[in-house]
């Protein structure tokens, strides 16, 4: 498909292990972003990627959460000792370009996260 | 509209009616306003998109007014079907600075649920 593809679309683990989330974004996006979304919230933001810089990481909750992305491509979001707090469904968008031009983010169906 | 809190606004109208979705945004520097539909198991899906220097903007059965004055966004649906059920999430993106770079990030309302019944 063409659209933001996100894996795995669901994941259960124990608390204190380490997860990695995984986002392919839409061809030819140089931008790339990370939400969080709790039952029933809205979506709160973690980090902001254009190509493989982040010159936005002001939303990443703690020193637990990190993200990368390399080739301009696919980005990796992965917390560490997971805790229960960090259940949530976890969303990838990406847009043509970010900063200045203004594009629509367009977003994956997000990776949901639970924490036993 | 909008409220900040656990329990979202709810709208329930009937199948062919039309629908009036409010958000209300705080940051007068923001400059570029998005409405999202987000169903069940689903991640948002882009509607509509409106810059600051516009005040209304239509697509096909949706349109989007900004009132900068009061800090208000709508979005309106004409003909209102069953399909339309879902979240619909207003966001917006902040400038920066004077020169219009904007941050990267939207901020999301809570959302408002709309429900058509047939």
């Amino acid at each position: 498909g063409a659209g933001v593809s996100q894996s795995p679309s669901n994941k259960v683990t124990e608390k204190g292990k380490d997860v990695e989330l995984r986002c392919d974004p839409i061809s030819g996006h140089t931008a790339l972003y990370w939400y969080r979304q709790s039952l029933g919230q809205g979506l709160e933001f973690l980090i902001y990627f254009q190509g493989n810089s982040a010159p936005d990481k002001s939303g990443l909750p703690s020193d637990r959460f990190s993200a990368e992305r390399t080739g301009g491509s696919v980005s990796t979001l992965t917390i560490q000792r997971t805790q229960q707090e960090d259940s949530a469904v976890y969303l990838c968008a990406s847009s043509l370009v970010g900063g200045r031009s203004n594009q629509p983010q367009h977003f994956g169906d997000g990776t949901r996260l639970s924490i036993l | 509209g909008e409220s900040v809190g656990l329990h979202l606004p709810t709208l329930s109208v009937q199948e062919g009616d039309n629908s009036i979705i409010n958000c209300a945004y705080s940051n007068s520097a923001s400059d570029y306003f998005i409405w999202y539909k987000q169903e069940s198991g689903k991640g948002p899906q882009f509607i509509i998109d409106i810059r600051s220097n516009m005040d209304k903007r239509q697509g096909q059965r949706v349109t989007v007014l900004l009132n900068k004055t009061v800090k208000h966004l709508s979005l309106q649906i004409a003909a209102t079907q069953p399909g339309d059920s879902a979240v619909y999430f207003c966001a917006e993106n902040t400038r920066k600075d004077a020169g219009g770079t904007s941050y990267g990030k939207l901020t999301f309302g809570q959302g408002t649920i709309l429900t058509v019944h047939p």
